[in-house]
């Protein structure tokens, strides 16, 4: 079946510093891949995404590349903020996107000023 | 143009009680789909409807059911709540075609005591 690994949290980082968040995935087929993020109390929102492979997703200084290859999707941020401060879940749908999105477990990330 | 929203924002049941969540997709959109989000986790996809009719399903039982109307918006109807079932409920909609993107509401927090 098709599955979303995210690496585990949480995160805790200073402001300004690197963001690299894991996520690898299984999928018979070739799968979109998403990048979502929920604030709190909130519901989730598209951060970013790729439907092929090499493509890049980018958004709000955010970055994933869709690597086929190593099955993986990582998500980067070259100087975080505190209003980055969320979890964050990567996902994947088949289809173009049209079916279900299978969801990893999240990575709660923190920002300290 | 209109999001995607949800009602009610919160909620409170008994076990063994029945409960209607209600979906308004954003404009345009033509495809709903529902999720449950346990505290922690990440969503597990529950079903989704496109055209009015069940367009897939996930691993949840038939007290789970839905509807989707003319107008795309949708009902999540669960019967004889358990206490597993509390969770937040999240609605996205999307439009069916090569570049589909779900897009997410707020979602409805149900509390089953």
């Amino acid at each position: 079946g098709n599955s979303v690994t995210q690496m585990e949290g949480p995160v805790t980082l200073s402001e300004e510093a690197f963001l690299t968040i894991n996520c690898t995935y299984t999928a018979t087929g070739y799968p979109s891949l998403f990048w979502y993020v929920q604030y709190p109390g909130e519901g989730l929102q598209l951060l970013l995404k790729a439907t092929k492979a090499d493509d890049k997703g980018s958004n709000k200084g955010f970055e994933a590349t869709y690597r086929k290859e190593t099955t993986s999707f990582h998500l980067e941020k070259g100087s975080v903020q505190v209003s980055d401060s969320a979890v964050y879940f990567c996902a994947l749908s088949l289809n173009f996107g049209n079916e279900k999105l299978t969801f990893g477990t999240g990575t709660r990330l923190t920002i300290i000023p | 143009e209109t999001g995607v929203t949800q009602s009610p924002t919160h909620l409170i049941k008994t076990r063994g009680q029945q409960v209607t969540l209600r979906c308004s997709s954003q404009s345009g959109h033509n495809t709903v789909s529902w999720y449950q989000q346990a505290l922690g986790q990440g969503p597990q996809f529950i079903f989704q409807y496109y055209r009015e009719e069940e367009n897939g399903r996930g691993n949840f039982p038939p007290r789970f059911s839905g509807l989707q109307f003319p107008n795309y918006s949708s009902e999540l109807n669960v019967n004889a709540l358990e206490l597993d079932d509390s969770a937040l409920y999240l609605c996205a909609s999307s439009l069916r075609d090569n570049t589909d993107t779900q897009y997410f509401g707020p979602g409805t927090r149900l509390t089953v005591l």
